[in-house]
């Protein structure tokens, strides 16, 4: 089976610019998952999303959105870049039951200049 | 809310030397804990879980953890480290209520350095 993708792998935006990341998660998985990971705040929770519906979120601003697509696939957008939202973007996915444990995309890395 | 300690940003280690990195958590219940293991330029990838039964865990790569419910930890171990084993390292926790989904807390991560 293939894992978790997303794309880009590596962008450069401007501040103030916006930006959409994609992510495809494995095949039969329905859940999607979205973390930012910066060395000085680690690995944070942005939002999950279950059958198109956004099931949690983190304690982002509204300038953090996402969604998820009917086959599955999500996309996240930042609206409004700052220079802090540089980061790792990880997506993952878990397949359907109780308590299962979440497989990652390799990421993309953001870089806002 | 939930929360997770890794106490250490990096433990040095000898190659064939077992390896202990440790994990504290907080969270109300029982805990769903998980490890998970980052390469440079990689995504994570999932260790071992805890949800319920035998307190020893066995995962991956020959790495296993102990949850103990008294002291709140779950400490990754490794009988004999390779230089392979060389990566950042982060303990996890999902909070066993039924509105939290699958959101994961982690800890800060410690970085695993395996001298040969």
């Amino acid at each position: 089976k293939a894992g978790v993708t997303q794309t880009p792998r590596y962008l450069i935006k401007t501040r103030g610019q916006q930006v959409t990341l994609s992510c495809s998660p494995i095949s039969g998985h329905r859940s999607v998952s979205w973390y930012q990971q910066t060395p000085g705040q680690g690995l944070q929770f942005l939002f999950e999303y279950f059958s198109e519906t956004q099931r949690n979120k983190g304690n982002f601003p509204g300038r953090f959105s996402g969604r998820q697509f009917s086959n599955s696939r999500s996309e996240m957008n930042v609206s409004t870049l700052e220079l802090g939202d540089s980061a790792l973007y990880l997506c993952a996915s878990s397949p359907p039951g109780p308590i299962y444990e979440q497989y990652f995309g390799p990421g993309t890395r953001l870089t806002v200049t | 809310a939930q929360s997770v300690a890794q106490p250490e940003d990096q433990v040095n280690v000898a190659e064939g030397n077992p390896l202990t990195v440790k994990c504290t958590y907080s969270v109300s219940g029982n805990p769903y804990l998980f490890w998970y293991v980052q390469y440079p330029n990689r995504g994570l990838q999932f260790l071992l879980k805890y949800i319920t039964g035998d307190n020893l865990v066995k995962g991956s790569y020959g790495f296993e953890a102990e949850f103990n419910k008294s002291q709140t930890s779950f400490h990754l171990k490794k009988p004999s480290a390779l230089v392979s084993d060389s990566a950042l390292y982060f303990c996890a926790v999902r909070d066993p209520g039924g509105n939290a989904g699958n959101m994961l807390t982690f800890g800060g991560g410690t970085r695993l350095m395996v001298k040969p």
